[in-house]
């Protein structure tokens, strides 16, 4: 069965700290794809990773990086020098091969105070 | 920003009557979904569909059925409201599964049945 854990519920930082909020996903399927999206306040799910099974290689955006390791069965999302539009709800979400199919977790509220 | 607009984007109901929320998409995707979000359980699939006129159900389809009679809209309907369907919900787009190309999400639709 697949299953994507964000055990961390809440995260409270200051601006300008770096915070990593975590995702273990368990699958049986030798390809998979693992996602990240960014719900802020305002409600809408926004986009921001689509990571492969084959590519471990780390990712970095701007502040954000990504951080992929099969041997743990976690990808790791780090965002540097956090600011308060940081704040949002982050959720990992994995995927089967050819398959509409999204797990995602509960998510992570991540707020940034000033 | 994926052209995806979900309607209404708020709506408050009785229990019992039938309620229908929009997805309309302007970006020619083939897969639309629909989700609700609820607290502690992150966003579950209710429906799906891959193409005009073909649907299929999620995880949590029981009390919902949706249509789609043209490729930009999908129609997700409660034939008669209960409190347990009181969420958030989301529709998605995607262009095709076999590269498992990201779903992009609308606003979402509050919707309160009291």
């Amino acid at each position: 069965a697949q299953k994507v854990t964000q055990a961390q519920t809440e995260i409270s930082v200051v601006e300008k700290e770096d915070v990593t909020l975590d995702c273990v996903y368990e699958t049986r399927d030798t390809t998979y794809y693992l996602f990240w999206y960014k719900q802020p306040p305002s409600g809408e799910l926004v986009f921001l990773i689509r990571r492969n099974s084959f590519d471990e290689q780390n990712e970095i955006s701007g502040r954000y990086s990504w951080n992929f390791q099969k041997s743990t069965s976690s990808f790791n999302f780090t965002i540097t020098a956090s600011q308060v539009v940081d704040s949002a709800v982050y959720f990992c979400a994995l995927s089967g091969p050819g398959t509409y199919k999204y797990i995602f977790g509960t998510g992570t509220r991540l707020k940034v105070l000033a | 920003d994926a052209g995806i607009t979900q309607s209404p984007r708020h709506k408050v109901t009785e229990t019992g009557t039938p309620v229908t929320l929009r997805c309309h998409q302007t970006e020619n995707h083939r897969y639309m979904y629909w989700y609700r979000q609820d607290p502690g359980h992150g966003l579950r699939l209710i429906h799906y569909s891959y193409g005009v006129k073909d649907t299929d159900k999620g995880e949590v389809s029981d009390g919902y059925s949706v249509s789609r009679s043209k490729t930009e809209d999908f129609l997700l309907t409660l034939e008669s409201a209960t409190s347990s369907q009181t969420s958030v919900y989301f529709c998605a787009i995607s262009e095709d599964w076999t590269d498992n190309q990201p779903q992009h999400f609308g606003d979402g639709t509050r919707l309160s049945i009291l």
